[in-house]
C-alpha cells in the first residue's frame, strides 16, 4: 500500500515533443505528490508538486495532471529540450508536514536534438 | 544561501567496518531526513529528524542510525557494513514554513568492498 508505481522506466523524445511520465498509487492517505528531477552526480531537485484536491498544476513547460479517483498522476513536459534529459521521480507523502516520501522507481528521459 | 551540504562526497569502506556521514541543512531548516538511493531499490527513506528528535523511521535494520544536533546538523551511521550498503546516501532539509519544499544535497557515495 505504500508503493508508488512509475512508468515508463526509460523514455526517448524528440526535441520539441511532449514527454509524459505516469505514476499510480494505492494509499489514499497520501496528501502531497511532488516530482523530482535528478541529473547524474546530483541530488534530486524539486520540479513541481500537487495536492490531491487539485486536478492540474502548470509551471512553465511542466504540468502535473492528477486523477484522484483513479489514483494516478502524471508529469507532462511540453516542448521538451535536450537540457531536460535527466531522471525523473514521482513521489508521495503519507504524513502531513513530514519529510517521509515514497518514491517511484524513476524514468530516465532522453531528449534527442 | 548555501544548499544542503554533505560530507564526505565519496568513500570506500570494507565489509564489517562502520561509517559516519554528515549533513548540514540549509540555514534555518530544522527538519532533516536521510534517503538511500540504489539502482535496484531506488530512493528509500531512512529517517527524519526535527529539533534533535527522530520523527519518522523507514524499514531499515538497526545497523542504520542517525542523530541530529542542536544546530540542526545531522549524522547517520551504518555499522557492520555489508556489500549491499553500497549506495548514494542523500540528506534533505526543509523549513518550518515551507515543509513541502524538500531540498536534497548531492549525496555521499559509499562503496563497500
Amino acid at each position: 500500500q505504500q508503493q508508488v508505481k512509475q512508468s515508463p522506466q526509460s523514455l526517448i523524445v524528440q526535441k520539441g515533443g511532449i514527454s509524459i511520465i505516469n505514476c499510480a498509487y494505492e494509499n489514499t492517505a497520501f496528501d502531497y505528490f511532488p516530482w523530482y528531477q535528478q541529473f547524474p552526480g546530483k541530488g534530486p531537485a524539486l520540479l513541481i508538486a500537487i495536492r490531491p484536491d487539485v486536478s492540474e498544476k502548470k509551471e512553465g513547460r511542466f504540468t502535473i495532471s492528477f486523477n484522484k479517483s483513479a489514483k494516478q498522476f502524471s508529469l507532462h513536459i511540453m516542448d521538451s529540450q535536450p537540457g531536460d534529459s535527466a531522471t525523473y521521480f514521482c513521489a508521495a507523502r503519507g504524513i502531513q508536514g513530514a519529510q517521509k516520501l515514497v518514491f517511484g522507481q524513476g524514468t530516465r528521459l532522453t531528449i534527442n536534438p | 544561501k548555501a544548499g544542503v551540504t554533505q560530507t564526505p562526497r565519496y568513500l570506500i569502506k570494507t565489509r564489517g567496518q562502520q561509517v559516519t556521514l554528515s549533513c548540514s541543512p540549509i540555514s534555518g531548516h530544522r527538519s532533516v531526513s536521510w534517503y538511500q538511493q540504489t539502482p535496484g531499490q531506488g530512493l528509500q527513506f531512512l529517517f527524519e529528524y526535527f529539533s534533535e528528535t527522530q520523527r519518522n523511521k523507514g524499514n531499515f535494520p538497526g545497523r542504520f542510525s542517525g542523530r541530529q544536533f542542536s544546530n540542526s546538523r545531522s549524522e547517520m551511521n551504518v555499522s557492520t557494513l555489508e556489500l549491499g550498503d553500497s549506495a548514494l546516501y542523500l540528506c534533505a532539509s526543509s523549513s518550518d514554513s515551507f515543509r513541502n519544499t524538500i531540498y536534497f544535497g548531492e549525496g555521499s557515495w559509499l562503496t563497500v568492498v
